[in-house]
């Protein structure tokens, strides 16, 4: 079974700095996407980036990139120029390719805080 | 339209009550989700359609029913539930459940329910 983990609980930025969210996975497959999506407080749940695992160029979106190692199966999250709009829970997740009947698999999630 | 949406946004229910919640997608998506999330936990999968049938029932307790009247709407039918049962109520969309880029799912806000 594929899991997920995200090792810091919490973490914090001052705005405008730079932060990094930490995600490792396990899985046999070699066909599988992997997924930031953030949560703010009482707001609903975004897709902040996602990659694929054939891809060995890593994803970015404006501000936030990613570091992919296939080989260490690490999948962190660069939040550059931090915004207090960042602030939020960030789960990392895991989808299987082929027939995964749809199933993420979440981390635990890492409460970000940001400072101004 | 990118949206999905859920309502009621707010619900307090006492145990003996019977009520729903009614999500839709306008996207054409044909796998829809529903999710329950305690707080600062992550989304834990509860049911998944696929064109309008049940493909994944994760052992939820009968007195969750969901029901999928066409591809844009999902609803769960909460029927003599339970204190412990109260939590965000998540409902969510993708493409299709057949893997890979089609697990990027889409979440409605939620609705929180509290059951007294």
């Amino acid at each position: 079974a594929q899991t997920v983990t995200q090792s810091q609980p919490e973490m914090s930025v001052q705005e405008a700095e730079t932060v990094t969210l930490s995600c490792t996975y396990d899985t046999s497959e070699s066909d599988y996407y992997l997924f930031w999506y953030k949560q703010p407080p009482s707001r609903q749940m975004i897709l902040v980036i996602r990659q694929e695992a054939y891809k060995q160029q890593n994803a970015t979106e404006n501000r936030f990139s990613v570091n992919f190692q296939k080989a260490a199966k690490s999948f962190s999250l660069k939040i550059s120029d931090s915004q207090l709009g960042d602030a939020a829970m960030y789960f990392c997740a895991y989808g299987a390719g082929g027939t995964s009947y749809g199933k993420l698999t979440f981390g635990q999630g890492t409460i970000l805080t940001v400072h101004p | 339209d990118t949206e999905v949406t859920q309502t009621p946004k707010h619900l307090v229910m006492g145990m003996t009550n019977k009520k729903s919640l009614k999500c839709e997608q306008h996207m054409g998506h044909r796998a829809m989700y529903w999710y329950k999330q305690k707080a600062k936990k992550p989304p834990e999968l509860m049911f998944v359609y696929s064109y309008e049938k049940l493909s994944i029932n994760e052992s939820v307790p009968s007195r969750f029913s969901p029901e999928c009247p066409n591809s844009s709407l999902l609803n769960l039918h909460l029927h003599a539930l339970q204190p412990e049962d109260s939590a965000l109520y998540l409902c969510a969309s993708s493409q299709d459940i057949a893997g890979g880029s089609y697990n990027e799912q889409f979440f409605g806000p939620g609705t929180r329910l509290t059951v007294l």
